[in-house]
Formats: C-alpha cells, structure tokens, sequence
C-alpha cells in the first residue's frame, strides 16, 4: 500500500532556532512531492519537488528531494511565532498525476 | 480569482440526516477532489474528477457517501444517512492542467454529526 510518513510527530522550538522536518515516501508511481502548511484552515501550498537534489527555497523555508532515499526534508531557518502550523507532505502519483497521498503531518508550535 | 469556494463553513446535523457539501471549483481547473480530515486519520482522498468524470471513488467510505459533478463549475459530497462517525472536516481542492502549484483547497465544512 503506498504510504507516506512525517517525522517528528510534533516538535516545540524558540524563536530563532532551525527547524527540520522529515518526509518519506512509498508510492508505485511517483511524480511529484509537495508541502503545505496548514495552519487553522486550509493546507497551502509550499514547493512540489519533481527532481531530486534541487534545494526549492522560498524565503526562510527551504526543501530538497532524494528519489533514490525516497524523502524529502522541509527546512525552516530563524523561525518566528507565524511558522506554527501543520507541515503536510503529500506525494503525487500514478500516470495523471492528479491523485496526492497526504502524510500525517509535523506539528510545530515556536514559542517567543 | 476568488478560489475554491465551500458551503456550507459548518454544519450540524443529527444522526441519520441527508447532509450535503458543495464546491465550486477555480475557474478553468479540470480536476477535483474530495478530502476528509481528522485527528485520527489525517487527510484521505474520498473521490475525484477529471474533466467532471470521477476517476477514482476507492476512499469513499461506503454506500452512504456520494459524490457528483455535474458540470465544470459545480461539485456535490452527499451523506445520507449521516452518522456521527462522519463528523469530520471535508475539503474540496482543484488543481489545472500541468499546474506547477499542487492543489488549491477550499477553506472546508467542519461537519458535525449528532
């Protein structure tokens, strides 16, 4: 069965400190992994990645791929109180690419 | 772009009511999806359309869910009868052709059944 897991479950971080968040994959069809942020609402999106060794970085978040590990790391540097949230990764699968298998998601709360 | 738009925010029914979510899409995104989150098990796939034909149905729960798109602009999720069981959050994304952002979901019916 095609699975997707988040590591840690959850983490507790200060203001200030480096935060990494880990996502492997077990899927028959891959193309792509993505990561979403959700915070009280909806999931937004972060980055898809489709190659591996390409850092995507978007300001204090950062995230790379490696297909033959098959995971992913979702790095956020100089964390601020926003960054809390649920970090979701999701693999994208099969010959559309359509269909997203969600992980369980990474709680992280940043205290001041 | 008003993005995928839900209704009802919430809703609270009692056990063995007909329950209907409804979505509606970004405009000129062909597929859809229907997802369920809760503690216990996170985000799943329940259905979703291409092109308004469903492709894939295998994490409907059972009989009791259903799910319609009628037309490009316009999807239905459908319990009935409702259990409180179902009580859960129910999102509806859509995602375009060759779109290199993922899915766009909706902000979600928080269902609660009683």
């Amino acid at each position: 069965e095609d699975k997707v897991v988040q590591s840690p479950l959850s983490l507790v971080v200060h203001e200030g400190d480096t935060v990494t968040l880990n996502c492997s994959y077990e899927v028959t069809n891959f193309r792509s992994l993505l990561w979403y942020k959700q915070e009280k609402k909806a999931p937004t999106f972060l980055f898809m990645l489709t190659s591996s060794g390409i850092e995507k970085k978007s300001g204090r978040l950062s995230s790379i791929l490696d297909k033959k590990e098959l995971f992913s790391i979702l790095n956020i540097t100089a964390t601020q109180t926003g960054d809390s949230a649920v970090y979701l990764c999701a693999v994208s699968e099969g010959a559309a690419g359509n269909k997203l298998t969600f992980g369980g998601g990474t709680r992280v709360l940043v205290k001041p | 772009d008003a993005g995928v738009i839900q209704s009802p925010r919430h809703e609270v029914t009692e056990m063995g009511q007909e329950v209907t979510l409804r979505c509606k899409p970004i405009s000129g995104h062909n597929s859809l999806f229907w997802y369920r989150q809760t503690m216990m098990r996170g985000l799943e796939l329940l259905i979703y359309f291409n092109n308004n034909v469903p492709i894939d149905d295998s994490g409907m729960p059972e009989d009791r869910f259903s799910a319609k798109m009628p037309n490009a602009s316009f999807s239905t999720l459908k319990i009935q009868p409702s259990e409180p069981r179902d009580s859960a959050v129910y999102f509806c994304a859509s995602s375009g052709q060759g779109s290199g952002y993922g899915y766009t979901f909706g902000s979600g019916t928080r269902l609660t059944v009683v």
